[in-house]
């Protein structure tokens, strides 16, 4: 049973410190999405890669925030410094994207990372 | 810039009924609609697809239809069980590929 997994599952630190979010795709999809989860702000796309490169990072904070796939079966999110304001949950999402335009289909969703910055 | 609305926000019904979540968009060049399930504390399961070019998907008790020029898709749920409770967000792929997402809908199913 195919699945996204992601690590660690709960994170408390405290602010200024590194984070670094790990999230292993299914096998085959090609397109990896970062998410966040707020109350207040819902579901929010911070970035998204295709074979590895990084299509769209618009939704995320430039300052602080970086994403990367070092390979294909392993996509990071870094928070460096964190701040209380990116306490949230973080998903990842893999797919397949079939036709050239950039379409995917069903996103498969990770457990979520929760994260408390203090 | 498309938005995409769920009613009602929180639902609480009776097991054994049916019943109907409404999505609206505003922008009706989608290529896709989805509708997912969040139970508390984990992730989200996507539970029906539909594509700009069909008009409904069934999967089990859930129906889920799609009327792209009035802007709406609704989820119905057939016999309703304690086990549906979870929040029901409802998504589409916009024109430039990007997923917009609704709010939700807190279903609650009382025994």
């Amino acid at each position: 049973d195919a699945r996204v997994t992601q690590t660690p599952r709960h994170k408390v630190t405290e602010m200024g410190q590194e984070v670094t979010m790990r999230c292993q795709p299914i096998l085959g999809h090609n397109t990896v999405f970062w998410y966040r989860q707020t109350m207040m702000q819902g579901l929010e796309l911070l970035a998204y890669f295709r074979n590895r490169a990084p299509l769209d990072d618009s939704g995320m904070p430039k300052d602080r925030f970086s994403a990367e796939m070092p390979d294909a079966t392993l996509a990071t999110l870094k928070i460096q410094p964190s701040e209380p304001r990116d306490s949230a949950v973080y998903f990842c999402a893999s797919g397949l994207t079939r036709d050239g335009r950039g379409h995917t289909d069903t996103q498969y969703f990770g457990p979520g990372t929760r994260l408390t910055v203090l | 810039k498309q938005e995409v609305t769920q009613i009602p926000a929180a639902l609480s019904v009776p097991e054994g009924e049916n019943l109907v979540l409404n999505c609206s968009f505003t922008d009706s060049a989608i290529y896709n609609l989805q509708w997912f399930r969040q139970d508390p504390g984990k992730g989200l399961t996507s539970l029906l697809l539909i594509q700009s070019s069909q008009r409904e998907q069934t999967s089990g008790r859930l129906n889920a239809s799609l009327d792209k020029s009035s802007g709406r898709s609704t989820l119905y749920i057939a016999a309703s069980q304690p086990g549906d409770s979870a929040t029901y967000l409802c998504a589409v792929t916009d024109s430039n590929y990007q997923l917009i997402w609704g709010a939700g809908t807190k279903l609650i199913i009382k025994p």
